[in-house]
């Protein structure tokens, strides 16, 4: 079992629908990541989460909206899609948030499909 | 500017060929680190080595290894005798002091095929 676990794996989901992505990570790691990765562009960071408190969001649209209610879970709940936000969504986790030099430990992802 | 890049898109070789995945960085911080990340067909993402910028010490393990070096801002992997298990895409990543906060930047990644 990886020690960072994304459900679902994959999601279909028209532009006016509401759902979430879940993460729980089981490492007792304190920072907790939302990453998206799109074909032939860079990992793009979108959201970083430091003792549940968010520390960076990188001008991601409103549409994603991220949730930290403890230390092991994160959410990304996704509203008014549109067909560019289909992607692989990853998560990650590592042990603080104070530098970079903490290893990640990412998920599987959700492989998101906006119709 | 693009801070990591991985000029190899995809590379294809065959089983137990050796194969080295480019990286250069761009940085104007004199410390930082570098990493590379695995990530196979199932998604995620795991991490195979962290260096930082006062260690240019090439690092082997197994069929794995490593060579940085600073004066060409290059941190190259390579693979011994590759096998079919370590198709996968390679991720090269750079942590820096950006705006007064770390940031890690990936590279776009070197898809790498082992046929058998």
């Amino acid at each position: 079992e990886t020690g960072v676990t994304q459900t679902p794996r994959h999601l279909v989901m028209g532009m006016t629908n509401k759902k979430s992505l879940k993460c729980e990570q089981h490492l007792g790691h304190n920072a907790m990541y939302w990453y998206k990765q799109s074909a032939k562009k860079p990992l793009e960071l979108m959201f970083v989460y430091s003792l549940e408190e968010r520390v960076e969001n990188n001008s991601v649209p409103s549409r994603f909206s991220p949730e930290c209610p403890n230390s092991s879970h994160l959410f990304l709940h996704l509203h008014t899609l549109q067909p560019e936000d289909s992607a692989l969504y990853l998560c990650a986790s590592s042990q603080d948030q104070q530098g970079y030099n903490s290893p990640l430990h990412f998920g599987n992802g959700t492989r998101l499909t906006v119709t | 500017a693009q801070k990591v890049t991985q000029a190899q898109t995809e590379i294809s070789v065959v089983e137990k060929e050796d194969v080295t995945l480019d990286c250069v960085y761009e940085t104007r911080d004199t410390t930082y680190y570098l990493f590379w990340y695995k990530q196979p067909p199932s998604g995620e993402l795991v991490f195979l080595i962290r260096r930082n910028s006062f260690d240019e010490q090439n690092e082997i393990s197994g069929r794995y290894s490593w060579n940085f070096q600073k004066s060409t801002s290059s941190f190259n992997f390579t693979i011994t005798a590759s096998q079919v298990v370590d198709s996968a895409v390679y991720f090269c990543a750079l942590s820096e002091v950006q705006g007064g906060s770390e940031k890690l930047v990936f590279g776009k990644g070197t898809k790498l095929t082992v046929n058998p």
